[in-house]
């Protein structure tokens, strides 16, 4: 069973970066597919940030694309987030999920993390 | 702003159907998959169709879907209280230079 789990600090300032990880397991991110990160502000709906190949191939969502950094690091079957210079409007429950690119659909994603832009 | 609109909530009584309605354009849903995803109150959303109209295992077929020019429609049949929940349509957007995946502005199923 896919399963994926996300990690990283709960507070981060204005201005700073946030940081998360999502690590996979029972899956190899290496045997395909797209890993994605989508986010959730509280009380409102989903926005797809971006995904990324095991390979480094990646699509950003235009809108966060100057402020967004994906990565993957196979060896420990994992991907992580950076956004850049954070505000509230920042603040979200930011998922993980595996992502099909052929007909674009996200199957398994991790249970969230909330992460708020606070001094 | 979506650009997938979505009815804000729908209701019925238990054992009766639902149907919502996700409406796009040529340059989303006209063009590409529709998927649909179930939140449950304080989880993860869960993908209930893929393909406009293909249920994952262990997706009841109490849910549906279909397409049709630039409109999706989600439909649940036999409504149970456990339904309960926000769902959303979501597919590839290609209006601007680069592609994006949008979600829809997201339904609350309320069972009465």
């Amino acid at each position: 069973q896919v399963q994926l789990q996300e990690s990283g600090p709960g507070l981060v300032k204005p201005s700073e970066t946030l940081s998360l990880t999502c690590a996979v397991s029972g899956y190899s991110i290496s045997s395909g597919y797209y890993w994605g990160w989508i986010r959730q502000p509280p009380g409102k709906g989903l926005e797809w940030i971006g995904s990324i190949y095991h390979s480094g191939s990646t699509y950003y969502n235009p809108s966060l694309k100057s402020r967004v950094t994906i990565s993957v690091d196979t060896s420990k079957n994992q991907f992580s987030l950076k956004l850049s210079s954070v505000t509230a409007a920042d603040t979200a429950v930011y998922y993980c999920a595996r992502c099909s690119m052929t007909t674009v659909n996200f199957d398994y994603w991790g249970q969230g993390t909330l992460v708020t832009v606070s001094s | 702003q979506s650009v997938l609109t979505q009815p804000p909530s729908v209701s019925a009584a238990p054992g009766q159907k639902v149907t919502i309605s996700c409406s796009g354009s040529s340059s989303n849903i006209g063009n590409n998959y529709v998927s649909w995803y179930q939140q449950l109150p304080g989880t993860a959303p869960k993908l209930l169709i893929y393909d406009n109209n293909k249920r994952p295992s262990g997706i009841p077929d109490r849910f549906s879907g279909s397409k049709s020019g630039t409109s999706a429609t989600l439909g649940i049949t036999g409504l149970q209280t456990g339904d309960e929940a926000d769902y959303y349509c979501g597919t590839w957007d290609s209006s601007l230079s680069a592609g994006r995946y949008v979600f829809g502005t997201g339904t609350k199923v309320t069972v009465l």
